[in-house]
């Protein structure tokens, strides 16, 4: 079973399209994460939710929306696709949130693709 | 400038050798992270360290708080050590930072 999915992993689109990341942890974590690594390799933290409440809003542009149904769950929405969105998603959990958190564990990645 | 410095940003090895890579850091911290980026893509934490020294089979991570620096070794390096491998900090502010990474490459 894997521990973090994400899906889908390839998501190819057009600009001004609104499309959604799903992600999904089953080791019973309180924390999920959004980060985003662009075509330089650089990774960077978008969103982190504890318990289902939104605790680090890095920024980013208001099109893209995390939405938490429940503490496993923690999905990406972006509206309005643009070009520069085209990067891998990865989605992340850890047992608690900031620096008492224990080991993260990373979804496999989504690569979108705005053409 | 980057919070996260990470140097080499890249490294060619011989197989066996010893390697160790730096990651200094800017910002008070409550952890830091040493994660592996897979050639295919996916991500695994290798150690999160407050303070002192962790060490798992051949990878040993030890960080300085006062000197706001952190090490990785591999000890007899591997081609299948060949990865990116990422720092990372959680700032006291419940800020999060990642370094640029380092690239490894393990020459049989």
């Amino acid at each position: 079973d894997t521990a973090v999915s994400q899906t889908p992993k390839y998501l190819v689109t057009q600009m001004g399209n609104d499309k959604s990341i799903k992600c999904e942890q089953n080791l019973g974590h309180d924390t999920m994460y959004w980060y985003k690594q662009d075509s330089k390799k650089f990774l960077k933290i978008m969103f982190s939710y504890n318990n289902k409440e939104l605790i680090i809003n890095e920024t980013v542009p208001n099109r893209f929306s995390p939405k938490s149904p429940d503490k496993a769950h923690l999905n990406l929405h972006i509206n309005s696709l643009e070009l520069g969105d085209s990067a891998v998603y990865f989605c992340a959990s850890s047992r608690v949130a900031g620096g008492f958190t224990g080991e993260l564990f990373f979804g496999e990645g989504s690569r979108l693709t705005v053409l | 400038k980057n919070e996260v410095e990470q140097s080499p940003q890249n490294l060619t090895a011989q197989e066996e050798e010893f390697i160790t890579i730096n990651c200094s850091y800017s910002v008070g911290i409550s952890a830091l992270h040493w994660l592996q980026q897979h050639p295919g893509g996916g991500i695994v934490s290798l150690f999160m360290l407050s303070s002192g020294k962790k060490k798992h089979g051949r990878l040993i991570a030890t960080i300085n708080i006062q000197e706001k620096h952190s090490s990785l070794h591999i000890t007899a390096s591997h081609p299948r050590d060949s990865a990116v491998y990422i720092c990372a900090v959680w700032g006291t502010g419940n800020q999060f930072y990642f370094g640029t990474g380092t690239s490894l490459t393990v020459i049989p």
